[in-house]
């Protein structure tokens, strides 16, 4: 039974228009969402995180948003770039730094086209 | 070295070997993690050790057998593993710290085939 769940496997943008990866999760327990970014050959890297008593954060280009009621967070990539490409995982955890534990999603590979 | 490096990338072995894989992190943390990464499956968590205590084992098969001798180094010794064990494995660290976020830092991942 999937807890988070990235349900496009993949998807395709232009260079300079919002890339937007959505995840849901089934947990009602979770309070603490991450986004990692994954290159071909790399280990995922930390990208944006939020937290549930938040339902906005933003970093620069990225920005999370998350709607506990739907149980659903997304992330917006604006402007997308061409070195924006990688797969995209969704991850949460219950209780924030004292549970070690992240539940991952399958990845969404994104595309981004010159 | 910075951050968190993993020995060897790539490992092909037979059902009937044993071998290791080695996961050094250099970031000070205290937490380390094996997951395992099938292909179009999610990130399985499969160890956790927490300042060399293991925390967690996720149901993992005992021919996976970890060792942390300190908060920096995490091994994987394997034996007898089956054609289904290939997959891309991950290591990772973190420090916990109360109530503030599990940010994990992964390795690269040794590419693991089992013929």
């Amino acid at each position: 039974d999937q807890q988070v769940k990235q349900n496009s496997p993949s998807l395709s943008v232009q260079e300079g228009r919002i890339s937007i990866l959505n995840c849901d999760y089934t947990n009602s327990m979770f309070d603490y969402f991450l986004w990692y970014k994954k290159y071909p050959a790399e280990g995922p890297t930390f990208l944006i995180s939020i937290s549930s008593i938040k339902d906005k954060n933003e970093d620069g280009r990225f920005t999370v948003f998350l709607n506990k009621s739907a149980k659903h967070l997304s992330l917006h990539i604006v402007p997308s770039q061409p070195g924006d490409s990688a797969v995209y995982f969704c991850a949460a955890s219950v209780g924030g730094g004292s549970n070690y534990k992240l539940t991952f999603g399958k990845g969404t590979l994104l595309t981004v086209n010159p | 070295e910075t951050g968190v490096t993993q020995t060897p990338r790539h490992l092909v072995m037979g059902m009937t070997n044993k071998k290791s894989l080695k996961c050094e992190q250099h970031l000070g943390h205290n937490a380390m993690y094996w997951y395992k990464q099938s292909a179009k499956k999610p990130l399985e968590l499969m160890f956790v050790y927490n300042f060399k205590e293991q925390t967690e084992n996720n149901s993992v098969p005992s021919r996976f057998s970890p060792e942390c001798p300190n908060s920096s180094h995490l091994f994987l010794h394997l034996h007898t593993l089956q054609p289904e064990d290939s997959a891309l494995y991950l290591c990772a660290s973190s420090r916990p710290r109360d109530w503030a976020y599990n940010e994990q830092f992964f390795g690269p991942g040794t590419r693991l085939t089992v013929l």
